[in-house]
């Protein structure tokens, strides 16, 4: 199984700043026959189900604003929001589609500092 | 606007059976793969089973956690996909959401992530 692993588990940032969340794969998820990523990320806020964000380890979906990007390849991703906004509070989960099993991360808890 | 509504949540006994239901509406249900992901309490999430669409064969998967006690199915005339849930533990007690998987793209393996979720539905198992 491809382990996801995610760091920190929380943080808290100011209004305005950035925060950065980390997503290492235990194996690679880049395909080298279409050199993709299978890599998404989510956004979870309480009481609510997952948020799709970001597929292909860095294409925001439609609706998503900008502030949110996702960089990386092969086996070391970020999710960046470049400037916290009082309703990003949130967990957030990266998921590898490489393979199954289908697997997350741990999630990653975003607060106001 | 793309919809999922999960049924059939509740509390059961150890040992027991449940079937959970999603119905789809708002786009073709028979051109997706159709997953089930569940959260336990104040945990994170986990991959249940998925099952792709007729045109990819109906290819069924599971998690290792459910393989051999769940089973997933769908009916596409009904734009319903179904998870019975048999020899409840414990440690099944989640959240239960049903999620559609993005357009199949014309990949010959189409990527199974999660494009749209239901709210999510409650299944505690519990004597």
């Amino acid at each position: 199984d491809i382990v996801m692993t995610q760091s920190p588990d929380s943080l808290a940032v100011s209004l305005g700043e950035r925060a950065t969340i980390s997503c290492k794969s235990s194996q690679s998820v880049l395909y080298s026959s279409n050199n993709k990523n299978y890599l998404a990320w989510y956004q979870q806020k309480p009481g609510q189900p997952p948020k799709l964000l970001i597929d292909w380890a860095s294409t925001r979906e439609s609706g998503v604003p900008d502030r949110f990007s996702g960089s990386g390849s092969a086996t070391d991703f970020t999710l960046t929001i470049s400037s916290l906004q009082a309703e990003d509070v949130a967990v957030y989960y990266c998921q590898q589609y490489y393979t199954t099993p289908l697997t997350f991360g741990g999630g990653t808890k975003v607060e106001i500092k | 606007e793309v919809q999922l509504v999960e049924s059939g949540g509740g509390l059961v006994q150890p040992g027991r059976s449940l079937r959970l239901s999603c119905t789809g509406s708002g786009f073709s249900f028979g051109d997706y793969a159709m997953s089930w992901v569940r959260q336990a309490p104040g945990k994170g999430l986990e991959w249940v089973s998925f099952i792709k669409s007729k045109a990819y064969g109906g290819t069924i998967e599971y998690a290792a956690s459910v393989k051999g006690r769940f089973t997933i199915s769908r009916d596409d005339s009904k734009s319903v996909a179904y998870l019975q849930m048999n020899s409840l533990r414990t440690e099944d007690t989640a959240v239960y959401f049903c999620a559609r998987a993005p357009p199949a793209g014309g990949y010959t393996y189409p990527p199974i992530y999660f494009h749209y979720w239901g709210r999510g539905i409650l299944v505690t198992v519990s004597s």
